[in-house]
């Protein structure tokens, strides 16, 4: 079984400044992680991937991620916030014997204040 | 990029009526569709696992009689909420797998979501 925990339900930056947004999980084989960004109303957005290989991840909109198992981390970062990173972040995780059956966080909220 | 389809994007019915969401895989083939259901400011609850021929899987404590999904071909996947209840009420979303590459560390691609009120 697979579980993921995502550490602030919200998070709120100033535009300009840096974006980290937590995220751990727990597996019992070696995960295949997620990140995915929700807007209002829409559904769910890939932003990253880490699968194999390179433990640094870069996405779309400029967010990376590190996955380091020995944290079981794979935090989510943005150098600089924009207004338009407002939006809700899932970080979700998914087993090789539970293809697609993604198990996902509950979410944080990011805010991006002027 | 793969783009997924689903249908109506909001819908109102009254107690008692059944509504049919569907979900289409517009230009690839989805051998496996997924439904959610996402209540406000929460994260998304797989209700079942659709593939393409088959009978749908239920997550427990979800009721197949209920919530009827359809998969009969490799780009349409239904889901059917029958005699509606105020509680139904919720954000229903599907999410498909391209037949191309593993499905084990295939992304999900997602459908914009049913915003479904039930009075």
């Amino acid at each position: 079984a697979q579980s993921v925990t995502q550490l602030g339900s919200h998070v709120s930056v100033s535009e300009g400044a840096l974006v980290l947004l937590r995220c751990n999980y727990s597996s019992s084989v070696p995960p295949y992680l997620f990140w995915y960004v929700q807007y209002p109303n829409q559904g769910l957005q890939l932003l990253l991937k880490y699968t194999t290989g390179a433990t640094l991840v870069k996405g779309i909109n400029g967010f990376e991620a590190e996955f380091k198992k020995s944290e079981t981390s794979f935090h989510l970062t943005k150098p600089s916030a924009h207004m338009s990173d407002a939006a809700e972040y899932f970080c979700a995780v998914s087993v090789f014997t539970n293809a697609g059956k993604s198990t996902f966080g509950d979410g944080t909220t990011l805010t991006v204040k002027p | 990029g793969a783009v997924v389809s689903q249908h109506p994007s909001w819908v109102i019915c009254k107690s008692g009526t059944s509504v049919k969401i569907e979900c289409r895989s517009l230009d690839f083939q989805a051998t496996t569709m997924f439904w959610y259901r996402q209540f406000p400011k929460q994260s998304l609850m797989l209700m079942a696992t659709s593939n393409e021929g088959s009978k749908a899987t239920y997550e427990q404590g979800v009721e197949k009689d209920k919530f009827l999904i359809n998969h009969a071909s490799l780009t349409l996947s239904t889901l059917t909420v029958t005699s509606a209840h105020p509680e139904d009420s919720s954000f229903y979303i599907c999410s498909a797998i391209s037949m191309t590459g593993s499905s084990y560390n295939s992304p999900l691609h997602f459908g914009n979501g049913t915003r479904l009120t039930v009075t």
